[in-house]
């Protein structure tokens, strides 16, 4: 079993949906958590980061953690056609390197 | 303020090649990464710095990769002989300190041929 499971998709939604991604993971050290947005043929680029459980909004970009269910949510509101790009979740504990274990990402198409 | 620089954008080699990679972090950025990420996969971590000190290479492949920052500024990562399995996109990624977040480049695209 994978670390993290990201269902790759592809997810395909009109323009102006609600869009929500997921991530599960079996490591219960994990206590930060954070979403990447990655364009053909460039670096990721963060989005979201985000401590412990909860909740935490940025513009159209909502991010989730359940600690308990072990899953992370990423939801994208009035999602446009820019947004089209592979989605991240990576995870990393609070001690040792902190070393980031990424999902295999999700590719996201919003049609116009 | 500038972001992750790298270069170069485009590499193609043969097997049994060596190539190597350079990366200039985020100004003030103490902590670096290099990352793997093949096709349909996200990135793995390869190798870490603190300064110029490694803090995490047990995932770097010893035996043909290399790297170092040796001013704890920029770096390089050296991959001696390449092989097939190598195509992929090397990332460099930097964080103010370890534990904060992390910054990538655009990558280097490598293919093995």
């Amino acid at each position: 079993q994978k670390e993290v499971e990201q269902d790759p998709g592809p997810l395909s939604v009109p323009e102006g949906a609600i869009v929500s991604l997921n991530c599960t993971y079996s490591n219960s050290a994990f206590q930060y958590f954070m979403w990447y947005r990655q364009y053909s043929r460039k670096g990721p680029e963060l989005l979201m980061y985000t401590y412990s459980s909860g909740n935490k909004e940025d513009g159209r970009f909502t991010a989730q953690v359940d600690k308990s269910s072990k899953y992370i949510s990423l939801f994208i509101r009035d999602s446009q056609p820019s947004d089209s790009a592979t989605y991240l979740c990576a995870m990393s504990a609070t001690s040792g390197t902190y070393k980031y274990i990424f999902g295999t990402g999700t590719r996201l198409k919003v049609l116009a | 303020e500038a972001g992750v620089a790298q270069s170069p954008r485009y590499k193609i080699i043969e097997k049994r090649q060596s190539v190597a990679f350079w990366c200039n972090p985020i100004s003030g950025h103490a902590t670096l990464y290099w990352y793997q990420q093949i096709l349909g996969q996200g990135p793995k971590l390869l190798i870490q710095f603190q300064n110029n000190g490694v803090v995490d290479d047990s995932q770097l492949p010893k035996d043909r990769f290399s790297a170092e920052r040796l001013k704890g500024v920029d770096s390089t990562l050296k991959i001696q002989p390449a092989k097939l399995e190598d195509s992929a996109v090397y990332l460099c990624a930097s964080s103010l300190v370890e534990g904060a977040e992390q910054y990538f480049g655009p990558g280097t695209r490598l293919t093995v041929t």
